[in-house]
């Protein structure tokens, strides 16, 4: 059982470069999430997913797009990279709320994206 | 501006003491309070968790304390080993009824052998 994977682990951008980061769980989860990590910041949530086909905002959306076509898998998209988006990105994955209250995220183990 | 504010930003403790992280809230809407562990090179995993409604949660030598009056909550972790060294995360839901949460800024602890 995966859980939650992320492609690629690492990447290095030049500056105004595109790029599609790879969120896919099989644990047949309702929501999924893209968190920023940043040293002192602690997790941001930048964009979320409560279902197939719907995407919303988070707490720093801006610079970044997602999409949601399939249940499993949950793409983030930088269209012209900065260097303020040096970050590592990590995925989550949960059951929905009214599964039964606050419902546990589960993790990838994140994509370091350096941004020159 | 983060809405659960965390302290330390990291500590050294010997093996077999105390460690103790805080956090403080503002919004008295919460009512759910996560704390995630994050060793390095990995993602977060849920520690332990705890509802406003009780003062205290112990799992395993992991607790955490809970003062509403003060919005505050406190992890602890008894007898510290080697293996607790990691970034602990405090956390708590962006709204009512939903799943998003923000997260605090986190504690580095190493824990001294």
């Amino acid at each position: 059982n995966a859980g939650v994977t992320q492609t690629p682990k690492f990447r290095v951008l030049k500056t105004g470069q595109s790029m599609t980061l790879l969120c896919a769980q099989d644990m047949n989860h309702e929501y999924m999430y893209w968190y920023r990590q940043d040293p002192g910041m602690g997790l941001r949530l930048i964009h979320y997913s409560v279902g197939e086909g719907t995407t919303a905002k988070g707490e720093v959306p801006d610079g970044y797009n997602v999409s949601r076509l399939k249940k499993q898998n949950f793409l983030l998209g930088l269209e012209s990279a900065a260097p303020s988006q040096t970050s590592v990105y990590f995925c989550a994955s949960s059951y929905r709320w009214d599964r039964g209250g606050n419902q546990p995220q589960h993790f990838g183990d994140g994509t370091r994206l350096s941004i020159l | 501006q983060q809405q659960v504010k965390q302290s330390p930003q990291s500590l050294i403790v010997q093996k077999g003491g105390i460690s103790i992280i805080n956090c403080a809230y503002e919004n008295t809407a919460f009512d759910y309070f996560p704390w995630y562990q994050q060793f390095p090179g990995k993602g977060p995993a849920l520690l332990i968790a705890i509802r406003p409604d009780v003062s205290e949660k112990k799992e395993g030598r992991f607790t955490i304390s809970f003062n509403k009056s003060a919005k505050q909550f406190s992890l602890h972790i008894m007898d510290s080993q080697p293996g607790d060294s990691a970034t602990y995360f405090c956390a708590a839901p962006l709204e009512a009824a939903g799943n998003k949460l923000t997260f605090g800024g986190g504690t580095r602890v190493l824990v001294k052998p």
